[in-house]
């Protein structure tokens, strides 16, 4: 059973530019969430997504966007890259059902120059 | 989402008792608590959840206390391999807020 799969594992881009990061969910969860971690900090939610709808939202600039497809995998857009979003982005998987049980992706390394 | 507070950091040695507690006065009715592990570049890794009382599994123990405003986070018997950042979290719906989380170091 494949966790939590996250694409790519790392990534350069220059600012001002457009990333787009991908999330698969552990198989049987609906739900996917999104976090940013600077180095040396706790990982920031960003938002969440349930049922292809955002269902809470972090303190994010709207250059942060994301989507859900029908197969509850989710994607991370972040529009006019600021060397500020160099960070890893972590996703995180759970079951709408109410339990806080996440699992977590490896993360994508973003790094912007 | 309720703001947690944990020691920075912690220092045990192999095969003592180490006990991580969490302050999270604005916990909400419908909050869980929940602790999770990370390795540097990698992503967290849940370890434990309670509402309330206790909570043991095969890697931790959990304690709450009846007003639910902190949780102490118990690891039996550490090892080399536990050095990592303990975060404890709390919120529902798997929405959390991450503290800076706790910094394990076991030495031998």
């Amino acid at each position: 059973d494949a966790g939590v799969t996250q694409s790519p594992t790392h990534l350069i881009k220059t600012r001002g530019q457009q990333v787009t990061l991908r999330c698969s969910p552990k198989s049987g969860h609906d739900t996917v969430s999104w976090y940013q971690q600077a180095l040396g900090q706790g990982p920031q939610f960003i938002f969440q997504y349930y049922e292809e709808e955002e269902r809470q939202r972090g303190n994010f600039p709207d250059r942060f966007s994301g989507h859900q497809f029908p197969n509850y995998s989710s994607e991370l857009n972040v529009n006019a890259l600021l060397l500020g979003d160099s960070a890893l982005y972590l996703c995180a998987s759970s079951s709408g059902t109410g339990t806080t049980e996440a699992f977590f992706g490896q993360g994508t390394r973003l790094t912007v120059v | 989402l309720a703001k947690t507070t944990q020691p920075i950091s912690m220092d045990s040695y192999e095969g003592q008792e180490v006990n991580i507690t969490c302050s999270h006065n604005n916990i909400a009715t419908n909050d869980y608590i929940t602790w999770y592990q990370q390795f540097p570049s990698q992503g967290p890794r849940f370890i434990i959840q309670g509402y309330k009382t206790k909570v043991t599994n095969e890697v931790a123990s959990l304690f709450i206390p009846a007003d639910r405003k902190s949780s102490t986070l118990s690891l039996p018997r550490v090892s080399l391999s536990d050095t990592a950042v303990y975060y404890c979290l709390v919120g529902s719906y798997s929405t959390f807020i991450f503290g800076s989380g706790t910094r394990l170091s076991v030495k031998p």
